[in-house]
């Protein structure tokens, strides 16, 4: 099946720093992924639609300035915090949507952020 | 508003006991509703979605539109079906974009 990959799968990092996540479809091509945050025991809240070669679509209450997407190529996605707070520490995850006629979203793996 | 309502956080069963686990959504229009499961340690995944109408691990769901639900059901409980649940919707179009309930956490006891 198609495999989505995130990277880091944790990391941490001090108050005022940018933090950058790499989203990877590892053998497909994905020409639009999504970005999902999660806070503890709660649930998947999207952030923003990442298109390959155009602008992320971000959702209401999202900060685009904060949350940098950039979708350079057709297989990877990248979600930077910049000047991380503490109140970005969340697991992030994001999505693909699979090979032609499936239709199916895979998910990563996620990655879980911690902001000192 | 688009919504999705999974009003049970735990779900605590025996094995070989039925299992509903309950979802409502608020959408205008046709919506498409989907399960996915998170088991221990693992990715989310797709458990079954309402167009396709499948029984995936003995779990159906069926999309209820006069009192707007999609409950997963199963008849019979086995304790590798204890995970994180969560209900999705989706517009027709399909864009792939997901609006989530707050999931259901079934534990399904010896």
């Amino acid at each position: 099946g198609a495999v989505v990959s995130q990277h880091p799968s944790w990391v941490i990092c001090k108050s005022g720093t940018s933090v950058k996540i790499e989203c990877r479809s590892l053998d497909f091509q994905a020409t639009t992924m999504f970005w999902y945050r999660q806070f503890p025991k709660q649930s998947l809240m999207l952030m923003a639609t990442s298109n390959e070669g155009s602008k992320a679509t971000y959702e209401q209450g999202v900060e685009k300035d904060k949350f940098l997407i950039n979708h350079a190529s057709l297989t990877l996605s990248t979600l930077t915090v910049t000047s991380a707070h503490p109140e970005d520490s969340s697991f992030y995850i994001c999505s693909a949507r699979g090979p032609k006629g499936t239709g199916e979203l895979f998910f990563g793996e996620g990655s879980r952020l911690t902001v000192l | 508003a688009q919504r999705v309502t999974q009003p049970e956080k735990l779900l605590s069963v025996f094995k070989g006991a039925p299992v509903e686990l309950k979802c409502n959504y608020s959408y205008s229009g046709s919506p498409e509703l989907f399960w996915y499961v998170q088991y221990s340690r693992q990715r989310l995944q797709l458990l079954l979605r309402h167009i396709s109408r499948e029984s995936i691990k003995g779990f159906t769901a069926d999309l209820n539109k006069g009192e707007t639900s999609f409950h997963l059901k199963k008849p019979f409980a086995q304790e590798e079906d204890s995970a994180m649940y969560y209900c999705a919707l989706s517009g027709r179009s399909n864009t792939g974009k997901l609006i989530f309930g707050q999931g259901t956490t079934l534990q399904v006891k010896p």
